[in-house]
């Protein structure tokens, strides 16, 4: 089974709107890490925003926010007021506990159209 | 914030011939390390997981005896990948965990394209 699914191939939205991208995920562990990646064009990671599984508020940076719903095993990024540069892939991600290996989805290319 | 180096961030060789990537913590001690391999418009592929002194822990469908992991120093993990071949071109990053738990750091990549 998949440790991460992002189910959004491609996504466009238009400049200053709000955009979500979807991430579902599966484990057993009770303690994980969820993490949310940006990979320009040049390939380097970008690290965009974290939320523990213990974590009760849902993480927030800037214009990135994280709705982690932990029953469905969901933990969405939305971007908000959204800029051209933030066209790019976009990538969710998982560790389980310890310092165990990080799991990649499949990733959602984002364009934002002026 | 800590800083993952890559060396070289990208590579040109001929099949046949052996190509070693560099993946340096530059200001913490990084006990593992991750090698990932990703192809054109897909995911990080994680090829295996490096153990400062020990045998690097490979993923299921790759090949020890190609790509060849060294842990040597706490700061410096190397994939080489032996008798490369065009099938090898790819973009190959490095990641190192940090002390905290929101903490995964990335090397900017190493772009190898094997003639």
């Amino acid at each position: 089974a998949q440790k991460i699914t992002q189910t959004q191939p491609g996504m466009f939205v238009q400049e200053k709107e709000a955009v979500t991208l979807d991430c579902t995920y599966d484990t057993s562990d009770q303690s994980y890490g969820l993490f949310w990646y940006k990979q320009p064009s040049s390939g380097e990671m970008i690290f965009l925003i974290y939320q523990g599984s213990y974590d009760e508020q849902n993480a927030t940076e800037g214009r990135y926010s994280l709705n982690f719903q932990k029953a469905r095993k969901s933990a969405n990024l939305v971007i908000s007021a959204s800029q051209l540069g933030d066209s790019a892939m976009y990538f969710c991600a998982m560790r389980e506990g310890g310092w165990s290996q990080f799991y990649f989805g499949t990733g959602t290319s984002l364009t934002v159209i002026p | 914030g800590a800083v993952v180096s890559q060396h070289p961030s990208w590579v040109i060789c001929k099949s046949g011939t052996s190509v070693k990537i560099e993946c340096r913590s530059l200001d913490f001690q990084a006990t593992t390390m991750f090698w990932y391999r990703q192809f054109p418009k897909q995911s990080l592929m994680l090829m295996a997981t490096s153990n400062e002194g020990s045998k690097a822990t490979y993923e299921q469908g790759v090949e020890k005896d190609k790509f060849l992991i060294n842990h040597a120093s706490l700061t410096l993990s190397t994939l080489t990948v032996t008798s490369a071949h065009p099938e090898d071109s790819s973009f190959y990053i490095c990641s190192a965990r940090g002390s905290r738990a929101d903490e995964q750091f990335f090397g900017p990549g190493t772009r190898l394209t094997v003639l």
